[in-house]
């Protein structure tokens, strides 16, 4: 069975561009979680999202940090517009409701210029 | 909040024991623990639930004190694979929203 998927692996842009991180969650799971990793502040959970709902986005940053599930399969982080400060490297991970392992995407490596 | 690892970083023989610690200054339903290497995603490793719990496989168990608020992960004979960063994430309810410590990066030697 195919893991976590998420695209694109690596992203560099220059500040102000609008930016789409994308996940598709292993078939079968319904709870979602958007992760940002840096050495300043370790892994934080950003928000995620159980049947493609949104429970808790408390940790979005700001304005600028958008999350979409429209469907079980697919979800999208966009950053609008980006930030230096922005550059970390994203995790995807998804789960079946209820159960105790999240499984990672291999994570996007986003490079804001 | 997030909880506090210890230590941050250890450098072992292999063989050699480790003990990292995670302590929480919020009442913990379950602790998780995590172990990354360089460039990849986190690997889960287990996960502990109950106060005074103790889970292991092969040569990594764990232990939770639940008055304590605190888990504590126990590598024995450590091999050159055990290297990475490890983490714990705590939850204080049943819908497992983790928050993770700062880490712990291990280094084994030969």
């Amino acid at each position: 069975d195919a893991g976590v998927i998420q695209s694109p692996r690596h992203e560099v842009t220059e500040m102000g561009q609008e930016v789409t991180l994308r996940c598709k969650p292993i078939s079968g799971h319904n709870s979602l979680f958007w992760y940002r990793q840096t050495m300043m502040r370790g892994l934080e959970l950003l928000i995620y999202f159980n049947n493609n709902v949104p429970i808790d986005d408390s940790g979005m940053p700001e304005d600028r940090f958008s999350a979409k599930m429209p469907n079980a399969s697919f979800s999208t982080l966009k950053i609008q517009p980006s930030e230096p400060r922005d550059s970390a490297v994203y995790f995807c991970a998804s789960r079946i409701a209820g159960a105790d392992t999240q499984y990672f995407g291999p994570g996007t490596r986003l490079t804001v210029l | 909040q997030q909880p506090v690892q210890s230590p941050q970083a250890v450098i072992l023989r292999e063989g050699e024991d480790a003990v990292i610690n995670c302590s929480s200054s919020k009442a913990l339903y379950s602790v998780h623990w995590y172990r990354q290497k360089h460039g990849e995603a986190p690997i889960f490793l287990m996960i502990l639930l109950k106060g005074g719990e103790q889970k292991g496989h092969d040569k990594i168990s764990a232990s939770f004190n639940e008055k304590k608020q605190q888990s504590s992960l126990y590598l024995t004979a450590s091999q050159l694979s055990y290297s990475g960063t490890y983490f714990c994430g705590s939850s204080n309810n049943a819908g497992n929203m983790l928050t993770f410590g700062g880490g712990t990066r291990l280094m084994v030697k030969p």
